[in-house]
């Protein structure tokens, strides 16, 4: 079945890259996403990449794809204390009607 | 900010008491979606809905049940809560399914 997975937990320095990774199941994927995620707050999209494309870059963000792998990561240049928060993978899958499958997020914790 | 709004934002309720979750938009967006969040599950997916009328069931969909008679509202109902159901829910808005979906503020529930 679909599964998409994620570390819990990621700690950076500030200034410092985040690097967030993601790994999913379905080869039949459309797009992946990233969203965001602060504390009491709703989900906000960060950025999304086509099954068909390698790299995505959208100023600070970077999504890298690697297909064979089925391995997503965002890499966030730069990190700021208002880049803390909680941080979604998320897949659409074209044989379920383009349902959303989701990790369990990403912490990310910003040391000063 | 896509304009979607999620009624009301907190409740606690009893239970078996029927419970009723509103999401409101008014980008006229056809797909509409209703999520739970719970600690390390991530989202889950309860019902969507695809047009006026027309709904699917998700992953986690037992003991809920949804109507949507209008674009822009999106009805999501306990029929009998129990306490397995508190939980923080969320609704979603796509315009196409495909390039992202957009999130209410969320649904504290409480069932005591």
């Amino acid at each position: 079945g679909e599964d998409v997975e994620q570390s819990l937990f990621l700690s950076v320095r500030e200034g410092d890259s985040s690097v967030i990774n993601c790994t999913y199941t379905d080869s039949s994927s459309t797009y992946l996403y990233w969203y965001k995620q602060e504390p009491g707050a709703g989900l906000q999209l960060l950025t999304y990449i086509f099954s068909n494309m390698d790299m995505k870059q959208d100023q600070r963000l970077t999504v890298l794809l690697n297909k064979k792998d089925k391995h997503l990561s965002l890499r966030i240049a730069d990190t700021q204390t208002g880049d803390s928060a909680i941080y979604f993978c998320a897949e659409s899958i074209a044989d379920s009607n383009y349902q959303l499958i989701w990790g369990a997020g990403t912490k990310l914790i910003i040391k000063p | 900010d896509a304009g979607i709004t999620q009624s009301p934002r907190h409740k606690v309720t009893e239970t078996g008491t029927p419970v009723t979750l509103r999401c409101h938009q008014t980008e006229n967006h056809r797909y509409m979606y209703w999520y739970r969040q719970d600690p390390g599950h991530g989202l889950r997916l309860i019902h969507y809905s695809y047009g006026v009328k027309d709904t699917d069931k998700g992953e986690v969909s037992d003991g809920y049940s949804v109507s949507r008679s209008k674009t822009e509202d999106f009805l999501l109902t306990l029929e009998s809560a129990t306490s397995s159901q508190t939980s923080v829910y969320f609704c979603a808005i796509s315009e196409t399914g495909l390039l992202g979906a957009f999130f209410g503020q969320g649904t504290r529930l409480t069932v005591v």
